[in-house]
């Protein structure tokens, strides 16, 4: 069974500061997306990762895939209020197989 | 364009009661996912739709939950008879093909089963 393991589980920040954000798997993935969820609404993809060691930025945000695919970051830099949300990784197996969703990571931005 | 549309948003029944989701894809879109968000995880996947034909329901209860897409388009999830482990919020995603991986989610249905 493939797993995703994400952590921290909980971040509680202030505005300005800089975090990380780990997913993790024994498993190797054909890509890994990140999704962010607000309370009330579903996940939003915010990118997806395909090749090994792929490194993509969405304004604050960098995006890190593993070399071996097993494994993904999230690195946003100097968090604001509107950051605050719980993000999703969920990697993907074979094209059209079900995506694999971690638990999330909680995060809280304070001003 | 339009999103995925859910309704209810909220649902409160008493357990062994029966209740009803609806879900209404992206147009154009060809594959719909339902899946289950338990508080403080992510969301499980229940089943996986391409077109009215079901593609993977591994994961669904079938002894209370059942699911349909009799045309292709919109999709209903049952659930008959509900249990409290039940309580949860129902995500119902689409995306445009099988083999695409991007979905996009509806805003979910929160269930509680008291």
């Amino acid at each position: 069974t493939q797993l995703l393991e994400q952590s921290p589980q909980f971040l509680s920040i202030q505005e300005g500061e800089n975090l990380t954000v780990y997913c993790n798997s024994s498993s190797v993935f054909s890509s890994l997306q990140w999704y962010r969820q607000e309370p009330g609404e579903g996940p939003v993809l915010l990118v997806t990762v395909v090749t090994g060691g792929e490194v993509k930025k969405l304004k604050r945000l960098t995006f890190q895939f593993g070399d071996a695919r097993k494994d993904s970051s999230l690195h946003i830099t100097a968090a604001q209020p509107g950051d605050t949300g719980l993000y999703l990784c969920a990697g993907a197996g074979k094209a059209g197989t079900a995506l694999i969703f971690g638990k999330g990571t909680t995060l809280s931005v304070s001003s | 364009e339009a999103g995925v549309a859910q309704s209810p948003r909220y649902k409160i029944i008493e357990k062994r009661q029966s209740v009803a989701f609806w879900c209404n894809p992206i147009s154009g879109h060809a594959t719909l996912y339902w899946y289950q968000q338990i508080l403080g995880q992510g969301p499980k996947l229940l089943i996986q739709f391409q077109n009215n034909g079901v593609v993977d329901d591994s994961q669904l209860p079938k002894d209370r939950f059942s699911a349909e897409r009799l045309k292709g388009v919109d999709s209903t999830l049952k659930i008959q008879p509900a249990k409290l482990e039940d309580s949860a919020v129902y995500l119902c995603a689409s995306s445009l093909s099988f083999s695409y991986n991007e979905q996009f989610f509806g805003p979910g249905t929160r269930l509680t089963v008291l």
